[in-house]
């Protein structure tokens, strides 16, 4: 199963990032979301499509359907800058799946 | 609070055997599904195996089916990972994490900072 997202997103501080997670049928799996930044572990943001962690701020949001899910940041702050990766469970493989990352930059 | 400790990450040349291991502390071991994820330099993570100790079973990514093996024991919140037959490939940081949420859609909520695998001739 192979999840797909876009490289980079760009966002001035203040505006919407929108990261995008596609694959087949997504919308049909439980989409986890990552943030990770230099020479840190990845840590959890958003687990189960759409609930947060305690401690995530609530401008971090999530949502699944079809075949793309996405990790919605409001009001962007020079803080989230980081490398953001999706997750999912493949039941044809019997395997946990990580996207293919994008790097978020506040420009 | 959570804490994971991998530890015995080195240098190592193809073909040859590794075992890395995870210290946990700050929850109940025994009540989680236990991972190791890799994350090659200049990569995402890739997810490598979990081993959930209530009923002892394991799975394994394909790229490592075969040739690594989870262990564990729950008295002592040691989590291990048993690398035979090691490729060039392998090379990566191996993390120890935490799943929370049942099953197939389990989480992972707590990570190590990781345990550095070099596989060069």
């Amino acid at each position: 199963y192979v999840v797909t997202q876009p490289p980079s997103v760009s966002v001035a501080p203040g505006e919407t990032a929108r990261i995008p997670c596609g694959g087949n049928n997504i919308g049909s799996k439980t989409v986890h979301w990552y943030k990770q930044k230099p020479g840190q572990a990845p840590s959890l943001v958003i687990f189960y499509d759409s609930d947060r962690p305690s401690g995530i701020p609530e401008r971090f949001s999530g949502s699944n359907s079809g075949n793309t899910a996405t990790l919605t940041i409001n009001r962007v702050e020079a803080g989230d800058e980081a490398d953001y990766y999706c997750q999912v469970w493949d039941d044809i493989s019997d395997q946990f799946v990580f996207g293919t990352g994008s790097t978020v930059s506040v420009l | 609070q959570v804490q994971l400790v991998e530890t015995g990450g080195r240098v190592v040349q193809p073909g040859r055997s590794l075992r890395v291991s995870c210290a946990a502390s700050g929850f109940t071991f025994g009540s989680y599904g236990m991972h190791w994820v890799r994350q090659a330099p200049g990569k995402g993570p890739e997810w490598v195996a979990v081993m959930w100790f209530d009923d002892n079973k394991k799975k394994y990514a394909d790229s490592v089916k075969g040739r690594f093996t989870i262990s564990g024991d729950s008295s002592k919140n040691i989590l291990v990972l048993q690398m035979n037959s090691l490729r060039v490939e392998d090379t990566a940081l191996y993390y120890c994490a935490r799943a929370s949420g049942g099953g197939n859609t389990a989480f992972f909520d707590s990570w190590g900072q990781g345990t550095l695998v070099s596989v060069s001739p």
